[in-house]
Formats: C-alpha cells, structure tokens, sequence
C-alpha cells in the first residue's frame, strides 16, 4: 500500500540555524500539506501546496517558512532560521482526488 | 471560520468496555468531510474515516462505529469492546472549501484513550 514518507525522524538544531524536512507524498497525488504539533497539543495546518505553488498559509507559516517540490517526487518544507517555539512534530500529507489526507510519520524536530 | 471541539480529554477504561468519544463541529460551509484519525504512542497519524456531508448513514467497520448527525452538527466514533491496543489519541477533523481553503484539515484537541488490560 503506498504511504507518505518522511525524513529525517529526529532532527535536533541550534536556535537561529536552517532546517530542511522531506517528504516524498504518495505518488499519483497531487495536494500537498505540512502541519505541526507541538508536543500535547493539537495538530496546525501549515500550507497547502497545489499546482507547483501555494494554495493557502496559515498565520503560522511566517516569512522563515518555505516549501518546495524540486522534483516530481519529494516535498520539502524549509526553515529558515529556527526559533525555540519551532519545536514540534511536523507532519507532511497528501491526498488525490478524494478528500482524505493520508500523514507521513511525522519529523521530530527540536530547536536548542 | 471552522472549529472541531472534542470536549473530552482523557477517558480511562478496561478492557472489553464499550467507549464513546464526542465531536462537535462548525461550518459555514454546506458541502464538508468529517474525519476520525488514531494517533498511537509511536507518533504518526493514521486515517480511520471519512465521512461525507450529504452522507448521513453510520458506519460500522469491526469495533468502529461512527454516528454521523447533522441535526446536531456531531460525528461521534464508538469503540466496542475495547482492547490495550486501541490506546491512543484520536482527532476529529473536518474539512470545506468555504473561502476556497483548499480543504485544509481543522483538527480538534484530540481525546487520549487509555484502555487497561
């Protein structure tokens, strides 16, 4: 069955430094997402991604934020200059012409 | 604007009970989806089910139930007989495309089920 992959699992920064999450979304799908959950909380829409370019942005997804397809395959979603408060779980998704988002496992990333 | 609310937080069972957990939602929109993910210990998010507007059937998948009602804009999912694996977080979410919002997930707080052996 095919799934959402992502890399890496554990990420763990200093304060201020650039961050890169990947995924490779499933592979006939064609809408894209990044959320985020902080540690006990609930999960946050980040960005949408449709068409090679942005459908809709949280007020989360600040100016240090920024998303990318490189290839026909992977998704990557970059900080730029990380803060303490960036610390969560993110979660990349897709979906095709239905409406059910499938996760990836989600990158743990930890901002010192 | 979209809201989920799971107003339960924590729900402690034993094993082989029966447990109810409760979503409430808010949509300006008319054509929507409703959704139930299992977030485990180990992190990721795994999709339960999807649940159209105009669809009001409930659905019985194994343990799983959902009740779907419209009327009182809830989509509530029922565990029977309850096992140590079902131990988790579970979110409510919706979706619409009010506004063109590209059908972005809303979740709720989530509700963590304990189920003691």
């Amino acid at each position: 069955e095919p799934e959402v992959t992502q890399t890496p699992s554990h990420q763990v920064t200093q304060m201020g430094q650039e961050v890169i999450l990947r995924c490779v979304p499933i592979s006939n799908h064609l809408y894209f997402y990044w959320y985020r959950q902080i540690l006990g909380q609930k999960v946050e829409f980040l960005v949408s991604f449709y068409n090679n370019e942005i459908s809709e942005k949280s007020e989360i997804f600040d100016d240090q934020f920024s998303v990318e397809r490189p290839d026909g395959s992977n998704f990557t979603l970059k900080i730029r200059s990380t803060k303490l408060e960036d610390s969560a779980m993110y979660f990349c998704a897709s979906r095709g012409a239905t409406q059910t988002q499938y996760f990836g496992p989600g990158t743990r990333l930890l901002v010192l | 604007a979209q809201k989920v609310t799971q107003a339960q937080t924590e729900i402690s069972v034993v094993e082989k009970e029966d447990v109810t957990l409760d979503c409430v939602y808010e949509t300006r929109d008319t054509t929507y989806y409703l959704f139930w993910y299992k977030q485990p210990p180990s992190g990721e998010l795994v999709f339960l089910i999807r649940r159209n507007s105009f669809d009001e059937q409930n659905e019985i998948s194994g343990r799983y139930s959902w009740n779907f009602q419209k009327s009182t804009s809830s989509f509530n999912f029922t565990i029977t007989a309850s096992q140590v694996v079902d131990s988790a977080v579970y979110f409510c979410a919706l979706s619409d495309a009010y506004g063109f919002n590209d059908y972005k997930l809303s979740f709720g707080a989530g509700t963590t089920v304990t189920v003691r052996a």
